[in-house]
C-alpha cells in the first residue's frame, strides 16, 4: 500500500461546485502539504500544516481551504471551483523540518474545473 | 526572471548516452539543491540533495552545484528507458524548510532504446 494515499485520482466538477480533495498517510509524519502542479509553471505550495493544530497559508492559497483532521488525515477543499483550478493536485509529507527535510509525495488527483 | 529556471524541454537522448539536466537560479540566498524525478501520473520523488559546491555521486547519479555562479547539474551516466520522466530541481534558503522550498519547472527527459 502507498504511504501517502490521494483520493480521488481523477475528478470532473463543473463552476461553481465545492469540492473536497483528500489525503491520508501511514509515515507517521507530523508536516503534511498540498501543491498543485500546471504544465510551464512547475509546483506551487497551497497550503501546509506541520501538526494538527497548526494551518499555514502557502504562495497560493487564494480559493482553496484545508483541514487537518487528524495527524493521518489533510483535506484540500475548493469553495467555488473555477476553470482556472484544473491542475494536477499534491499532498506530500515530510518528518522533520528544516533544511533536511524531504517531501514525500502521493500520486495525485488530476482535478478539471468545466 | 523567475527564481529557478530550467528547461522544459523535451531532452530525447540514445540509451547508454550521458545525460546533463540543468538549472539556474537568481537568489544567492539558496543554499540547500534536491533533484526530484517524477514518472508519468505518479508524485515526484527525492533523488538526490547536496548542500555543498562540488559534486555528490551516488551510483549512475552526480549532483553538480556551482553557488559562484548559480548553477546546479545532474548527470547521468549509461542511462537507461527506466530514466526516462521529468526530473524537476528544487532549492531552499538556509534555515527554511520545505515550506521554503522553490521547485524549477521541470525538464522532461525520454531515453530512446
Amino acid at each position: 500500500d502507498a504511504d501517502v494515499t490521494q483520493t480521488p485520482r481523477n475528478r470532473i466538477t463543473k463552476t461553481g461546485k465545492r469540492i473536497m480533495l483528500e489525503c491520508s498517510q501511514t509515515k507517521g509524519h507530523d508536516r503534511m502539504y498540498w501543491y498543485r502542479q500546471d504544465p510551464g509553471l512547475g509546483l506551487r505550495l497551497i497550503y501546509y500544516s506541520f501538526d494538527v493544530k497548526d494551518i499555514n497559508k502557502g504562495e497560493i492559497s487564494d480559493g482553496y481551504s484545508v483541514s487537518r483532521q487528524a495527524q493521518a488525515k489533510f483535506s484540500l477543499s475548493l469553495e467555488s471551483a473555477i476553470p482556472n483550478q484544473t491542475a494536477l493536485y499534491f499532498c506530500a509529507t515530510s518528518d522533520v523540518g528544516g533544511p533536511n527535510e524531504k517531501l514525500f509525495f502521493g500520486s495525485g488527483t488530476q482535478l478539471s474545473v468545466l | 526572471q523567475k527564481e529557478v529556471e530550467q528547461d522544459p524541454g523535451p531532452l530525447s537522448v540514445p540509451e547508454g548516452a550521458i545525460v546533463s539536466l540543468n538549472c539556474t537560479y537568481s537568489n544567492s540566498a539558496f543554499q540547500y539543491f534536491m533533484w526530484y524525478r517524477q514518472y508519468s501520473r505518479k508524485g515526484p520523488e527525492l533523488l538526490m540533495y547536496t548542500y555543498s559546491s562540488g559534486n555528490k555521486e551516488d551510483g549512475r547519479f552526480t549532483a553538480q552545484v556551482d553557488k559562484s555562479s548559480k548553477y546546479i547539474s545532474l548527470f547521468i551516466r549509461d542511462s537507461q528507458p527506466s530514466d526516462s520522466a521529468t526530473y524537476l530541481c528544487a532549492m531552499m534558503h538556509s534555515g527554511g524548510g520545505a515550506d521554503g522550498l522553490t521547485f524549477g519547472k521541470g525538464t522532461h527527459l525520454i531515453i530512446q532504446p
